[in-house]
This record gives C-alpha cells, sequence and structure tokens, in this order.
C-alpha cells in the first residue's frame, strides 16, 4: 500500500533555531514530491521535487530528495513566528496519477 | 469510518459541457475546501466552507459554483467546462480553520 510518513507529527521550537522536518515514502512509480505550507485556510505550495531536480531552496527555506533512502527533508533556518504552520508533504505516483499526502509536522515557534 | 471520498475518480468532458464533482465526509467537520492542482503547480484554493449553508470564494472562483446544505456533503458545480478547467480536482475537510485538513483522492478532469 503506498505511503507517506512525516515526522515528527509536532515541533515547538524558539525563533531563531534550524528545524529539519522529514517525509519518508513509499509509492509505487515515483513522479515527484511536493512540500506545502499550511496556514489558517488553505496549504501554499513550497516546492517540487523530482528526479531531475532534488534540491530546491528559497530564503530560509531549503529542501532535498534522496531517492534511494526514499525521503526528503525540509530545512527552515532561522525560524520566525511567521513559520509557524502545518507543513504538509505529497507524493505524486505516475500509475493511477495519484497524489498521497502525509498527515504533515505541526511546527510551532516561541517567540 | 472512510473519512473524505470523492468521485468520480477520472472524467473527460466535451466543452460547454457540466458536471458535479462529488465531495462527501463523514468526520463531522465544520470547514470544507475544493483546490484544483494544475500540472507541476500547488494547489490553488476554488471554494470553502465554514459550515452547513456558508460557502465563499477561494483564490480561482470563476467557472466554478458550490453549496453546502448538509455538513457532510460539498458538491463543486462546472457549468460550462472549458479546457483551461482540465486539472486535479480535491476535495478536503477540517475540524475548523488552522486545524489539519484530510484530503479526498482527487478527480482528474480532462475538457477537450
Amino acid at each position: 500500500e503506498d505511503k507517506v510518513v512525516q515526522s515528527p507529527l509536532s515541533l515547538v521550537v524558539h525563533e531563531g533555531d534550524t528545524v529539519t522536518l522529514n517525509c519518508s515514502y513509499e509509492v509505487t512509480n515515483f513522479r515527484s514530491l511536493l512540500w506545502y505550507k499550511q496556514e489558517k485556510k488553505a496549504p501554499t505550495f513550497l516546492f517540487m521535487l523530482t528526479s531531475s531536480g532534488i534540491e530546491k531552496k528559497s530564503g530560509r527555506l531549503s529542501s532535498i530528495l534522496d531517492k534511494k533512502e526514499l525521503s526528503s527533508i525540509l530545512n527552515i533556518t532561522a525560524t520566525q513566528t511567521g513559520d509557524s504552520a502545518i507543513y504538509l508533504c505529497a507524493v505524486e505516483a505516475v500509475r493511477d496519477d495519484k497524489i498521497i499526502f502525509g498527515k504533515g509536522t505541526r511546527l510551532h515557534i516561541l517567540p | 469510518n472512510a473519512g473524505v471520498t470523492q468521485t468520480p475518480k477520472f472524467r473527460i468532458l466535451k466543452i460547454g459541457q457540466s458536471m458535479t464533482l462529488q465531495c462527501t465526509q463523514d468526520m463531522n467537520h465544520n470547514y470544507m475546501y475544493w483546490y484544483r492542482q494544475d500540472p507541476g503547480m500547488g494547489l490553488k484554493l476554488i471554494y470553502y466552507s465554514v459550515g452547513a449553508g456558508i460557502t465563499d470564494k477561494g483564490e480561482v472562483p470563476n467557472g466554478y459554483n458550490v453549496s453546502r446544505s448538509t455538513t457532510e456533503d460539498f458538491p463543486l458545480r462546472l457549468e460550462l467546462a472549458a479546457p483551461s478547467q482540465t486539472s486535479v480536482y480535491f476535495c478536503a475537510s477540517s475540524y475548523q480553520q488552522g486545524y489539519e485538513q484530510y484530503f479526498g483522492p482527487g478527480t482528474r478532469l480532462t475538457v477537450t
């Protein structure tokens, strides 16, 4: 059965800390892995990682795909209170054209 | 407990046809959402609802309509299908704003 597992489920750190969020997957015919940030209303897209693009960076956020280990990490450096959110990982499969979401990591940044 | 279910899984429409995408959740969640996801893009919010009888527009509502007559159901209506509406549609629900959203399996729609 295809699945996406994120860890930790929740995380509380102080402003300025660096955090690493994990996503592992077991998906037949992997196509891409996506990270979303979910704040109040709707998830917002962060990164998409594929076989041809295994590392992405935007400001203080960066993500790496490890196809050998079937996993990805999302790093956030110098965290700010505005980084508090649920971070979703999703994996797209070629077969059946499906996308499987993990349960998310709830990140809380203390001022 | 089935979570969030969507039907159909796949659909091909001709330009100008209409259809309804069904979404049902059995978790007694107040909030429900409809998203579309285009290839290589993230989710875009079409409409959302904070409870039965209440709906509101999201980022890309044009060409769509919704209704929320019950807590469980949140159908999405396409009245005059256009090729630009070719996408994968996700329904989601949550207990309330800011809580984890539970997503349905998606509906892949092609308009030709």
